[in-house]
């Protein structure tokens, strides 16, 4: 079974400073992984993936994240925190590429000035 | 080209009523999923569809809910005599295949409220 810890529900940072959220995964096949961000009463947008290519992945929006293996986790980074940033971030994971994505619960990310 | 559609986007039923949600997917796009967000919990799956097929439902409960993709119309997502616990987002994605280079595209959501 698969499962997705965020260590999190709330990171607050101020505007230009380092964005770190995190995540730590379970999974008993190689996984792919994502980052989705949701905006208030909006769907999800997907930030980026990573699927057994490059270990470091870049998003959009100037979100990356790194896949580690021996540390089961895959977090979000960005260097500059936006006001726009704003919103919450979800991580999830799946063997069976896009079909059944298993979810974090989320960790909002709040954007002071 | 429009995106994912799903309507209504808030619904509101008493104890014991059905609901109705509808999820219209990407043109082009066959594959359907449904996912249920409760609150202050992330994304559940529930079920994934093609046309008219039904390829893993393991998420859903095995009672009162139930999901269809006609050759013709759009996803429906059905929940018989809700109870106050249904009260949750419900999010249907849709993407053109499965794999790692096909992603899943997200609807708004419809917000479900029993009362």
């Amino acid at each position: 079974a698969q499962s997705v810890t965020q260590l999190g529900s709330h990171v607050s940072v101020s505007e230009g400073a380092l964005v770190l959220l995190r995540c730590n995964y379970s999974s008993s096949v190689p996984p792919y992984l994502f980052w989705y961000v949701q905006y208030p009463n909006q769907g999800l947008q997907l930030l980026l993936k990573y699927t057994s290519a490059a270990t470091l992945v870049k998003g959009i929006n100037g979100f990356e994240a790194e896949f580690k293996k021996s540390e089961t986790s895959f977090h979000l980074t960005k260097p500059s925190a936006h006001m726009s940033d704003a919103a919450e971030y979800f991580c999830a994971v799946s063997d069976k590429g896009y079909s059944t994505l298993t979810f974090g619960k989320g960790t909002m990310l709040l954007v002071s000035p | 080209n429009a995106g994912v559609m799903q309507n209504p986007r808030h619904l509101v039923r008493r104890r014991g009523q059905e609901a109705r949600l509808r999820c219209s997917p990407m043109k082009g796009h066959s594959h359907v999923y449904w996912y249920r967000q409760l609150p202050e919990e992330g994304l559940k799956f529930m079920v994934y569809l093609q046309k008219e097929n039904i390829i893993d439902e393991s998420g859903m409960p095995k009672e009162r809910f139930s999901a269809e993709f006609p050759k013709e119309g759009p996803s429906i997502l059905r929940i018989q005599q809700v109870v106050r616990g249904d009260s949750a987002a419900y999010f249907c994605a849709s993407s053109l295949g499965q794999g790692e280079n096909t992603e899943a595209f997200f609807g708004q959501g419809t917000r479900l409220t029993v009362v």
